[in-house]
C-alpha cells in the first residue's frame, strides 16, 4: 500500500527553526517528487515546492523561494520541509504529496501536519 | 499565475440527489486538470485526473468534465460518505495551482 507519512504536530515560538517530515512506503521513493503544500485556516492549498527523490533537484514555488527549504534523504524515503525562523504568519496545516513527473497530478497524499507558532 | 475559482462555496444537497461542482481557470489549462476529495482530519484522496479520468478505486458516481477554462466536478447521486470539501488543481502552469473549494454539505 502506498503510505505517506508525516511527522506529528509542532508547536513553536517566532523565530525558531523547524524541519518537518514526510516518509514514504509501498512504492520505489526516489521514482517519484514529492511536494509540499500548504493550507492556512479556512483557506485552499498553495503548493511550495517539489523535490525529486532520485537527484534532489528542488524547485520552488516563487511565493516560498527564499522562505523554506526542502530536502530528501533516499536512504530513508523521507522528504523533508524546513524553516530558520518561524513566523506567526506560518501557522497552517503542512502536507506533503507525491507526483509521477514534474507536471503532473498528486496521486496521494500525507495526512498533514499542523504547525502552530505562538508567543 | 493560473487562479482557479470554483463555484459554489457551499453546496448542500440531500443524499441521492445529484451534485455540480464547477473549477473555472483564469487562462487556459487544457485538460490538465486534477479533483480532490478532502474530509475533516485527513489526508486530500485523488479523485480524477486529466479533467475526466477517474483515479484507481473511485465510485463510477464521480465523473469529471470540460477544458480549456471551464471544468465541472459530477456526483451523480450522493451518498453520506461523499460530503466533503472538493477541490480542483491544475497543473498545465506553472506554478501549479489549487481552488479555494466547495463544501458539499447534506440539506
Amino acid at each position: 500500500e502506498v503510505q505517506l507519512v508525516q511527522s506529528g504536530a509542532e508547536v513553536k515560538k517566532p523565530g525558531e527553526s523547524l524541519k518537518i517530515s514526510c516518509k514514504g512506503s509501498g512504492f520505489t521513493f526516489t521514482n517519484y517528487w514529492i511536494n509540499w503544500a500548504r493550507q492556512m485556516p479556512g483557506k485552499g492549498l498553495e503548493w511550495m515546492g517539489t523535490i525529486y527523490a532520485g537527484d534532489s533537484d528542488t524547485r520552488y514555488s516563487p511565493s516560498f523561494q527564499g522562505q523554506v527549504t526542502i530536502s530528501v534523504d533516499k536512504s530513508i524515503s523521507t522528504a523533508y520541509l524546513q524553516w530558520s525562523s518561524l513566523k506567526a504568519s506560518d501557522n497552517a496545516i503542512y502536507y506533503c504529496a507525491r507526483m509521477t513527473s514534474l507536471v503532473n497530478w498528486f496521486d496521494s497524499w500525507g495526512q498533514g501536519t499542523l504547525v502552530t507558532v505562538s508567543s | 499565475e493560473t487562479l482557479m475559482t470554483q463555484s459554489p462555496a457551499t453546496l448542500s444537497v440531500s443524499p441521492g440527489d445529484r451534485a455540480t461542482l464547477s473549477c473555472r481557470a483564469s487562462q487556459s489549462v487544457n485538460n490538465n486538470l486534477a479533483w480532490y476529495q478532502q474530509k475533516p482530519g485527513q489526508a486530500p484522496r485523488l479523485l480524477i485526473f486529466g479533467a475526466s479520468s477517474r483515479a484507481t478505486g473511485i465510485p463510477g458516481r464521480f465523473s469529471g468534465s470540460g477544458s480549456g477554462t471551464e471544468f465541472t466536478l459530477t456526483i451523480s447521486s450522493l451518498q453520506s460518505e461523499d460530503f466533503a470539501v472538493y477541490f480542483c488543481h491544475q497543473y498545465s502552469n506553472w506554478p501549479t495551482t489549487f481552488g479555494q473549494g466547495t463544501k458539499v454539505e447534506i440539506k
